[in-house]
C-alpha cells in the first residue's frame, strides 16, 4: 500500500516560534521525498526536496530517516507568511513512480 | 516559461451530468498526473501518464471517470455521470521524465456538483 501519514494539526504558533512537522511513509523502496506548501485555495508548490543527508534552505530544514521511514520539516523563526498547509510527498516506485501526498498539516502563525 | 494550464477554473453541474477538464502540461514534460483534492484533504492521485501511456490508474473510479492523453501532450479528464461526492478541486501536474523530480501543478478546476 502507498500511504503517507502526517500530523493532522492545526499548529497555531506565535511569530518567531520554531515548529516541526512529521511524516511517515509505508513503502521502504520509496526513492524521492518532498515537502510542498499549499496556500488557501491555491495549488501545491514545491517547498523543498528531502535528501538522505538532510538539507537546509534558510529557515527550513528537512530530514529523512530511511530506517524509520520518517521525514520531518523544521521551520525556525516563523513568519506570518509561513501560514499555509504543508504537504509531505513521497515518490513510490522508481522512475515511473507515483507522487503520493499526505493529507497535509495546517500551520497558522499569529502576531 | 509557461506553467501547467488548466480549464475551466470553475464548474458547477447537477448530479448525473457529465463534465470534462482540460490540462496542458509544461512543454517537454513526459509525465502528467491528475489529482482530486477534496476540501481539507491532501491531493489524491487519480491517474498518471507517461507520454501517452497510462502508468497508474488504480485509484480512478473507472465506472464514471475516464482520462486520455492523446499525442502525449494535452490531457482531458471526464466524469460521467457526476455524483455529489465528486465535488472537489481537480489538479493537473506535470514533471520531466527524470527520476526524483518534483511535479508542477496547474491552478486546478474547482468542481461543484449540486
Amino acid at each position: 500500500r502507498k500511504e503517507v501519514e502526517q500530523d493532522p494539526g492545526p499548529f497555531n504558533v506565535p511569530e518567531g516560534a520554531t515548529v516541526a512537522f512529521n511524516c511517515t511513509y509505508s513503502n521502504s523502496a520509496s526513492q524521492s521525498f518532498f515537502w510542498y506548501r499549499q496556500d488557501c485555495r491555491k495549488e501545491p508548490k514545491l517547498l523543498m526536496s528531502v535528501y538522505s543527508s538532510g538539507n537546509e534552505d534558510g529557515r527550513f530544514t528537512a530530514q529523512l530517516n530511511r530506517a524509520s521511514q520518517y521525514i520531518s520539516l523544521l521551520i525556525r523563526d516563523s513568519k506570518l507568511s509561513d501560514s499555509a498547509t504543508y504537504l509531505c510527498v513521497v515518490n513510490y516506485g522508481g522512475s515511473q513512480g507515483n507522487l503520493i501526498f499526505g493529507k497535509g498539516t495546517k500551520l497558522s502563525v499569529k502576531p | 516559461e509557461a506553467g501547467v494550464a488548466q480549464s475551466p477554473r470553475y464548474k458547477i453541474i447537477e448530479k448525473r451530468q457529465s463534465v470534462a477538464f482540460w490540462c496542458n502540461p509544461i512543454s517537454g514534460h513526459a509525465t502528467l498526473y491528475w489529482y482530486q483534492q477534496i476540501l481539507g484533504q491532501g491531493p489524491k492521485l487519480l491517474i498518471q501518464f507517461q507520454n501517452n501511456g497510462v502508468v497508474d490508474d488504480s485509484q480512478l473510479p473507472k465506472d464514471r471517470f475516464s482520462a486520455e492523453r492523446l499525442k502525449g501532450v494535452d490531457s482531458t479528464l471526464k466524469i460521467q455521470p457526476a455524483k455529489l461526492e465528486d465535488s472537489a478541486v481537480y489538479l493537473c501536474a506535470s514533471s520531466p521524465y527524470v527520476p526524483g523530480t518534483e511535479a508542477f501543478f496547474g491552478q486546478g478546476t474547482r468542481l461543484t456538483v449540486v
